[in-house]
């Protein structure tokens, strides 16, 4: 019975090569976030989509994008990693906010750039 | 800006001790405070939450009180178990419906047998 369901667990790209994470929820809320989080450090949120409106925090870097095609799906793409965005991405959900402010969280994954 | 403050760990701990982990916060408007538990190799949970002043949340024998006049919401629980290690987290959403939570770096609790 996952609910938020992050893929895969682990990802291992080169350096300036595009990659691109998954999330995806069972749980039909409104609002899906990204969040990055590095080792000992704060999750720092990325960007959320409320429904198909597109959120972006105002110190994410431009090489950090994201979609979400449909209500279950969200992406994360980062167009050109560099060594300094190796971390731990969490995807989050949440239902409207105004109505329940609890997010629930996927897994993470722990992306490694060579 | 917004910010949340809690104690470095590790903290480890005997099993059936009593655990503080202090959180404060910095907040301009009216805060939600959470705190939220990973536990090894798992995304962040709810632990619970308080959403005004003098609320107590409470959850699994876990208890943690909003206290605005000292911008805190300390996590406790009378007696630890060894299932209870994990990496908790003190958070808050400046005002009631918002979408950005802010998190405070983690603790990490060690429970030994």
């Amino acid at each position: 019975d996952a609910m938020v369901i992050q893929n895969p667990r682990y990802q291992v790209t080169q350096f300036g090569k595009p990659v691109t994470l998954s999330c995806s929820q069972t749980l039909n809320h409104n609002v899906m976030y990204w969040y990055q989080q590095k080792s000992s450090q704060a999750p720092k949120l990325l960007f959320h989509y409320y429904d198909k409106d597109f959120n972006n925090e105002a110190d994410t870097p431009d090489n950090f994008q994201s979609r979400r095609p449909n209500t279950s799906f969200c992406f994360l793409d980062i167009r050109s990693p560099g060594l300094g965005d190796a971390a731990m991405y969490l995807c989050a959900t949440s239902r409207d906010p105004r109505q329940e402010e609890t997010q629930y969280f996927g897994p993470g994954t722990r992306l490694l750039v060579l | 800006g917004n910010s949340v403050t809690q104690m470095e760990g590790p903290v480890t701990l005997s099993e059936e001790a009593f655990l503080t982990i202090n959180c404060t916060y910095t907040a301009t408007g009216y805060p939600s405070l959470f705190w939220y538990v990973q536990y090894p190799g798992e995304g962040l949970q709810l632990l619970l939450k308080a959403t005004k002043a003098d609320d107590k949340g409470s959850n699994k024998g876990f208890e943690a009180t909003y206290r605005k006049e000292t911008t805190s919401f300390h996590l406790e629980k009378g007696s630890v178990q060894v299932s209870d290690s994990a990496v908790y987290f003190c958070a808050l959403i400046e005002d009631t419906g918002g979408f950005k939570t802010i998190f405070g770096a983690g603790t990490r609790l060690f429970v030994k047998a």
